[in-house]
């Protein structure tokens, strides 16, 4: 079945450096653009990054933007997301998804489990 | 930029009750509509998408309606498995992605 299980989260200083997975099973991963969006504590969910299907296209947040870089390795089956320069406000439950075939800019169908960071001095 | 905006933060249905839940976009997003459940530590699960095409596997209990501007989630007959937070989200035009900030289903 398919399934996209996100690791690398934990608990990190502010301005400091984290990077996250997401290792999918179940489809042909490098035929889909995948994005990262989070969850802070008690909010509704935030769109982060995506990148297209073969890495060569890729957008963000501009809450995030020139410190955070999402990249993927086809061979490998997984999504990562580079998190530099920390701030408490990156706290929260990152989850990967991965966005439907054949619309452009679509919705996410299939979502992991998501792991968390928490950024705190 | 687009915003979501959800009503009403808390609805309070009785099982076996219909909940009608709302959400408007700043602007027209046509059609391009999703809707989520999220159940405590789980990830969003889709439900609608297209405004009102149910997801694989989404009981037909669950749909939707609208375009532009004004749509509606409704849950005819709630179930215990449907007391969850609902989030709307809009697609398919730049900023994209923009999420409602929710609509708990309570007992």
């Amino acid at each position: 079945q398919v399934q996209l299980v996100e690791s690398g989260g934990g608990v990190v200083q502010p301005g400091k450096s984290l990077r996250l997975s997401c290792v999918v099973s179940g489809f042909t991963f490098s035929t889909y653009d995948m994005h990262w969006v989070r969850q802070a504590p008690g909010k509704g969910p935030e769109w982060v990054a995506v990148t297209s299907y073969d890495g060569r296209s890729k957008y963000y947040a501009d809450s995030v933007k020139g410190r955070f870089t999402i990249s993927r390795d086809n061979s490998k089956n997984t999504l990562y997301l580079q998190m530099n320069s920390l701030r408490t406000e990156d706290t929260g439950v990152y989850y990967c998804a991965r966005e439907v075939e054949d619309y452009v800019w679509g919705f996410m169908d299939v979502w992991g489990q998501g792991t968390t960071v928490n950024v705190s001095s | 930029e687009i915003v979501m905006t959800q009503s009403p933060a808390t609805l309070s249905v009785s099982p076996g009750e219909r909940a009608t839940l709302s959400c408007r976009a700043s602007q027209s997003v046509n059609s391009n509509l999703a809707w989520y459940q999220q159940k405590p530590g789980q990830a969003p699960r889709l439900l609608i998408y297209d405004a009102s095409t149910r997801a694989t596997g989404i009981p037909a209990r669950f749909s939707g309606s609208g375009s532009g501007t004004e749509f509606t989630l409704t849950i005819t007959s709630l179930q215990s498995e449907d007391f969850a937070v609902y989030y709307c989200q809009y697609y398919n035009s730049w900023p994209p992605w923009t999420f409602g900030q929710g609509t708990k289903v309570e007992i």
